[in-house]
This record gives C-alpha cells, sequence and structure tokens, in this order.
C-alpha cells in the first residue's frame, strides 16, 4: 500500500512569496500531524489533526502559517511571506490509532 | 512539562559494539513511547516502542529499557553494524486520543566499519 506522499518534494521560492506543501496521508488514517526539521536538527510540531475535532494548532510558529485538512483527508500547509527561516524540511505524518506514526519523507523548502 | 531530553547528542560504536542512547520525560501522563530511526532525506521511520507496563522489549539486535520510576528510557543497539549509521529519536505520547507526539531532539549514530 501507498505511504504518506508529500508534494512538492523540493521547492525553492523568493523570500516575501507564499508557498503551498500538500500530504497525502495513508488511506483510512484518521490523524494528520505536521512537523519542521530544520538541517540536522530535531523534529518540531506544527499542527495535528484528528478526525473532525478542531485541529492542535498549538504549535505553528507564526500567523503566516496555516494548515487544513479537507475531507479527512489531504492536508495543506500554507505559508504566507516566506522568510529565509522558514527554510527547512516540512515532515507530514498520519496515524491510524494515534500510537504508530508514519511519517513521509518531506517537502525540502528553501527561500532565498 | 512535555519536554523529552535525549542523550548522548552524537555518538560514535565500531563495528560490532553497543549504542546506547537515553532518553527521560517529565509528564507522567505519557504512556507510549517509542523509537524512530531516520536516514538522511528520508522521513523518520518506527524502529520499535514500548508501554510502561513493561520494563524492557527487545526485537532483534534493538531493545528498549524502561524505568518508569526513573522516567527514562534507552535504546540498545547489539552488535552495531554500519547500516545503523542514522539518526535516532525517542518519543512520548499520550494514550489515545490525546495530545500529540513529543520527540526527543536526536541523537546521530556513527557505526565504523
Amino acid at each position: 500500500g501507498a505511504g504518506v506522499s508529500q508534494s512538492p518534494s523540493n521547492k525553492v521560492t523568493e523570500k516575501g512569496k507564499d508557498v503551498e506543501l500538500r500530504c497525502d496521508p495513508i488511506s483510512g488514517h484518521t490523524a494528520l500531524y505536521w512537523y519542521r526539521q530544520s538541517l540536522g536538527q530535531g523534529l518540531e510540531f506544527l499542527i495535528y489533526f484528528q478526525g473532525n475535532s478542531a485541529p492542535d494548532k498549538s504549535g505553528l510558529p507564526s500567523d503566516r502559517f496555516s494548515a487544513e485538512r479537507t475531507g479527512g483527508s489531504v492536508s495543506t500547509l500554507t505559508i504566507q511571506r516566506t522568510q529565509q527561516e522558514d527554510s527547512a524540511v516540512y515532515l507530514c505524518a498520519s496515524s491510524p490509532d494515534g500510537n504508530t506514526i508514519y511519517f513521509g519523507e518531506g517537502s525540502w523548502l528553501t527561500v532565498v | 512539562q512535555q519536554q523529552v531530553k535525549q542523550s548522548p547528542q552524537s555518538l560514535i560504536v565500531q563495528k560490532g559494539g553497543i549504542s546506547i542512547i537515553n532518553c527521560a520525560y517529565e509528564n507522567t501522563a505519557f504512556d507510549y513511547f517509542p523509537w524512530y530511526q531516520q536516514f538522511p532525506g528520508k522521513g523518520p521511520a518506527l524502529l520499535i516502542a514500548i508501554r510502561p507496563d513493561v520494563s524492557e522489549k527487545k526485537e532483534g539486535r534493538f531493545t528498549i529499557s524502561f524505568n518508569k520510576s526513573a522516567k527514562q528510557f534507552s535504546l540498545h543497539i547489539m552488535d552495531s553494524q554500519p547500516g545503523d549509521s542514522a539518526t535516532y529519536f525517542c518519543a512520548a505520547s499520550h494514550t489515545w486520543p490525546g495530545q500529540n507526539f513529543v520527540f526527543g531532539p536526536g541523537t546521530r549514530l556513527s557505526v565504523l566499519p
């Protein structure tokens, strides 16, 4: 079966532009997570969706960051007015049970 | 209270040796403790996980030791191989439908041939 799919795999954008990162979770997984990983660093929690519940947005670093999940499946992470410090790998993960989470391979974002 | 501490930051081990990575947590509500392995350019992948009702879990060369009273858990890699060279993250979470996972900062393991 297919794993968590993320697109684009690589994105180079100019400072100040908006970017959208897409995540297709594993079919049937009700939980979806977004994490950010800077080069050689750990995993920074951004946002968590669980079913139809209100998302946990406590990790979003600023109001330039937002995410939505449509139909309980695909999710889009949007970064407005990108800054150089936004350069990182954005990892999406999904889970069927809230315990075992499966990561995608990430979207590598570079802001120049 | 949500933090998970992990050490060492980096580790170099000779082939065949034992790699040991330690983690500690504060929140006693955590009840699921997985370890993730990440190779360069890839997303983290679940390696092994434990719940606090057992003190040890072994899968092949990988063992988790769990000390509930000390709020510590560790990953032991026996007979370490160069292919084990990766970054390892410990994590903690609440039982479903609880909060999101909290990850440690990671340990970069290098196994020398």
